[in-house]
Formats: structure tokens, sequence, C-alpha cells
């Protein structure tokens, strides 16, 4: 079982539906970061949290430390949005050991 | 954005040839990392760097060696390319320990053939 599971593995929605792709970890973690990738593209953090919830825009990020979870939410979504998005967990071991959930693809149809 | 660039972006080499790909900052960051990244296996830390002459191993480090001789640049060494080696490497860099935001390049893509 890896350490960082996300869900779903692929979403396809339409454009203007709720987004929301979960995160859960099994590791002792000093702070989760989403990241979005694009096709073929880099890779651009979006959010870094350790408690309650962050926004930026159309993007909400939620952590439950009790519960080991943390979820991405995309509102009003568009097809811009579709990228893979990564959920990562700082180890509490340090120096940044970042590991990495498997990714979700998300796919917003116009 | 952060200023992070990795060199070459795209490089096709034979087995057995030694590669060096180039991660290069101005953020005077202290922390810069290298990832590879593979279908079914997410993104994976090959070594990292905390500071000058200041190294450590990932997870999959077998095969790679990194130097560190000024902090903007973090190299990373296949000293014999093989055929595993094939993927898609990420150089990332951190102002902090544990809780700090990172920043990520724009990968490299190496096939060794």
């Amino acid at each position: 079982k890896n350490e960082v599971e996300q869900s779903p593995q692929n979403l396809t929605a339409q454009e203007g539906e709720f987004i929301t792709i979960n995160c859960s970890y099994s590791v002792g973690i000093s702070a989760l970061h989403w990241l979005q990738q694009h096709p073929g593209g880099g890779i651009v953090s979006l959010f870094m949290l350790s408690s309650g919830k962050k926004k930026h825009g159309r993007l909400i990020a939620t952590i439950n430390i009790q519960e080991k979870h943390s979820s991405l939410h995309i509102t009003a979504s568009h097809p811009r949005d579709s990228a893979v998005y990564i959920c990562a967990a700082s180890s509490l071991q340090g120096a940044q050991k970042l590991v990495f959930g498997q990714g979700t693809r998300l796919t917003i149809n116009p | 954005d952060a200023g992070i660039t990795q060199s070459p972006r795209h490089k096709v080499t034979e087995t057995g040839t030694p590669v060096t790909l180039r991660c290069h900052q101005t953020e005077n960051h202290r922390y810069m990392y290298w990832y590879r990244q593979d279908p079914g296996h997410g993104l994976r830390l090959i070594h990292y760097s905390y500071g000058v002459k200041d190294t450590d191993k990932g997870e999959v480090s077998d095969g790679y060696s990194v130097s560190r001789s000024k902090t903007e640049d973090f190299l990373l060494t296949l000293e014999s390319a093989t055929s595993s080696q094939t993927s898609v490497y990420f150089c990332a860099i951190g102002l902090a320990e544990g809780t700090g935001e990172l920043f990520f390049g724009e990968g490299s893509r190496l096939t060794v053939l």
C-alpha cells in the first residue's frame, strides 16, 4: 500500500462542474502539497498546507490532520483545468522528503 | 515564477554513455532536489542538496551522482546510462526544510537507447 493514495485516478467532467480530488496518507507529515502538471509541462505548486483550508481563485484545498486526509476542490471547472493533480506529503523526517501520490488525471470537457 | 531552469530539456543517448543534467536557480534557495517521473511510479527522489557540497541520497539513487559546487547549480550525472534511466527528470528548489514550498523546473526528458 502506498503511503500517499489519491482518488480517483482519472476523472472526466463537464465544464462548470464542481470537482473533488482526494488524498489519504499514512505517514506523519509536516505539510501536504498539491501540485498541478499540464500535459507535457512542468509541475506547479498549488498549495502547501498543514492545517485547515486554503483558497486561491477557484481552487480550495482542505486538510484533516486527525483523519490524515486532504481534498482539492475546483469550483466552476473549465477545460483549462485539465491536468494531472498530484498530492505530496512532506515527511516529518525532514529535508522535504516528499512522498508523492500517483496523481489524478482530470479532463474537463467543454 | 521561480527562476529555475533545466538543461538540456531533451536528450537522446546510447547505453553506456555519460550524461549530465544541469539545474540552475536564481532564487538563492538552500535546498535543491532531483526527481524522476515514470508512468506508474509518480515522482521519486534521486538525490537532494541542503547546501553547497552537502548532498544526500534519495530513494532511487543507484546509478546517479550529484554535485553542488555553488548555490545556484545542482548537477545530476549518470556515469554510464542504462535504458532503465529513460525518464523525465525534474529539478526542484526549496527555501525551508520540512514545510517550505517547492518550485519545480520544466523537466528534462532523457531517452537511453
